[in-house]
């Protein structure tokens, strides 16, 4: 079993709706991280977050400690979200990262 | 700045053939890291290195080796290569788990093995 779970695999929306990704873990964490990856590009960080809630532009990112689960919304989803949105997680004392497979999410316009 | 950048962006080899992957990075990070990204797969540890001169195996480190001669350099070798390294390479730095978990990612480097 992943320490990192993701879901949905794939996600397809139509422009302007609410998207949620979930991400689920089996470990203690000092930090949970959102990249962002389009196509053919290279890896962005979105956030890192380690309790709560953290909001920039049209994203927001929360985690709940207690159940071991942090979700990234995208409110009025835009073509241009289109992107592969890959979570990963901070082991306390680790220099290395756990990361998810990903979600591909297309937005149709 | 540039951030993290990567040579070459991509490469073809045959099998048996070696290359050498260059990562720069220019924020005076400590810790970098080399990563393959595989369809299906999430990212995966090769090697990382928490400062000049010192390298560590992730999970995935047969078949490559590492250096970290500078501080700003970390190079990713592949003395024979197979078909099973057909992947996509990133590379990625820090400045210090203790003070900030953030990596920063070069932009890629997509190798195809024949």
């Amino acid at each position: 079993k992943n320490e990192v779970e993701q879901s949905p695999q794939n996600l397809t929306a139509q422009e302007g709706e609410f998207i949620t990704i979930n991400c689920s873990y089996s470990v203690g964490i000092s930090a949970l991280h959102w990249l962002q990856q389009h196509p053919g590009g290279g890896i962005v960080s979105l956030f890192m977050l380690s309790s709560g809630k953290k909001k920039h532009g049209r994203l927001i990112a929360t985690i709940n400690i207690q159940e071991k689960h942090s979700s990234l919304h995208i409110t009025a989803s835009h073509p241009r979200d289109s992107a592969v949105y890959i979570c990963a997680v901070s082991q306390g004392g680790s220099e290395k990262l756990v990361f998810g497979k990903g979600t591909k999410l297309t937005v149709n316009p | 700045n540039a951030g993290v950048t990567q040579t070459p962006k991509f490469r073809v080899l045959k099998t048996g053939q070696s290359m050498t992957l260059l990562c720069a990075q220019d924020m005076n990070h400590e810790y970098m890291y080399w990563y393959r990204q595989d369809p299906g797969m999430g990212l995966r540890l090769i090697h990382y290195s928490v400062g000049e001169g010192t390298t560590a195996k992730g999970e995935v480190p047969d078949g490559y080796n590492v250096s970290r001669l500078k501080k700003q350099n970390f190079l990713l070798g592949l003395e024979s290569a197979a078909p099973s390294q057909t992947s996509v390479y990133f590379c990625a730095s820090s400045i210090d788990p203790r003070r900030s978990y953030e990596q920063y990612f070069g932009p890629g480097t997509r190798l195809t093995v024949t």
